[in-house]
C-alpha cells in the first residue's frame, strides 16, 4: 500500500536551534502535502498545506516565518522549526494526497509523526 | 464549514464487548467520512472511510461504520473487543472537492480485561 515516510520519528534538542522534518511520498506522487500538530491527548490541528511547486498556505495562528516549509518535489515536503523553543515541543505528523485519480477522491496518506522534544 | 463532534472523550469496554464510537458531523455538501486509529507515539492508520454507494463501511480489525444522511452520523462498531483495539480514534470528514480532513477531537478507546 502506499507508504508516506516521515524522518525523523523522534528529536531532542536545545532551545534556539532549527530542526527540520521531512515527508517523504514513497510510491506515489503527491500533489499536495499537509502538515498538522498534535497536542497531547487532543485532535490533529492543521497547520499548512504545501503544494508542489509553490509556497505553502498557513493556517490562521500559524507563524510562516517559525515553521518554513517547502516542497520541492512531487514526494517531498520539508518542515523547519526555526529557532525551536520549548512551547514549539509537540507532535508533528505530516500527509500527502496521492496525484492520481480524479481530484475529490484522491486519496490522502499519513505519516507516522514526528516527536519534538525542545529542552 | 464542517465540522465533527465525538461523544465520549474516554470509553471504556471489556474484552469481547462490543465497541460503539460516536462521531457525528456538518457539511453544507456531500461528505467524505474516515474514521482513522492512532496508536500511542505513532501517525494515523485509516480503519475505514466512507464516499459514496453502500452506507454501511467495513473496514479493517473487524471494524464497520454506518452513514446515516438524516442523522448526520457515521458511528464506528466492532462486535468483539480485543485488548489490541485499545487507541485513540479519529472521526474525520472531507467535503468531495477534495479539501483538506476537519477531524473530530478523538476518542480514546480502552479494553478491560
Amino acid at each position: 500500500g502506499a507508504v508516506v515516510s516521515q524522518h525523523p520519528s523522534w528529536v531532542i534538542c536545545k532551545s534556539g536551534t532549527s530542526v527540520k522534518i521531512e515527508c517523504r511520498s514513497l510510491d506515489f506522487q503527491a500533489t499536495t502535502m499537509f502538515w498538522y500538530r498534535q497536542f497531547p491527548k487532543q485532535s490533529l490541528m492543521l497547520m499548512a498545506t504545501s503544494n508542489e511547486g509553490s509556497k505553502a498556505t498557513y493556517e490562521q495562528g500559524v507563524e510562516k516565518d517559525k515553521f518554513l516549509i517547502n516542497h520541492a518535489s512531487l514526494t517531498l515536503s520539508t518542515l523547519t522549526v526555526t529557532s525551536a523553543h520549548p512551547e514549539d515541543s509537540s507532535f508533528y505528523i505530516c500527509s500527502a494526497r496521492d496525484r492520481s485519480g480524479i481530484e475529490s477522491n484522491q486519496p490522502q496518506h499519513f505519516g507516522d509523526g514526528t516527536r519534538l522534544s525542545i529542552l | 464549514a464542517q465540522s465533527v463532534t465525538q461523544l465520549g472523550s474516554h470509553v471504556s469496554v471489556s474484552e469481547g464487548a462490543l465497541v460503539l464510537l460516536r462521531c457525528n458531523y456538518s457539511s453544507s455538501v456531500p461528505p467524505y467520512l474516515f474514521w482513522y486509529v492512532q496508536y500511542p507515539n505513532q501517525g494515523l492508520q485509516l480503519l475505514l472511510k466512507y464516499t459514496t454507494g453502500a452506507t454501511l463501511v467495513k473496514g479493517i480489525n473487524g471494524f464497520e461504520a454506518e452513514f446515516k444522511k438524516s442523522e448526520t452520523s457515521f458511528h464506528l462498531t466492532k462486535p468483539s473487543a480485543h485488548m489490541s483495539d485499545a487507541a485513540e480514534y479519529f472521526c474525520a470528514v472531507r467535503d468531495n472537492y477534495g479539501q483538506n480532513f476537519v477531524f473530530g477531537p478523538g476518542t480514546r478507546l480502552s479494553v478491560l480485561p
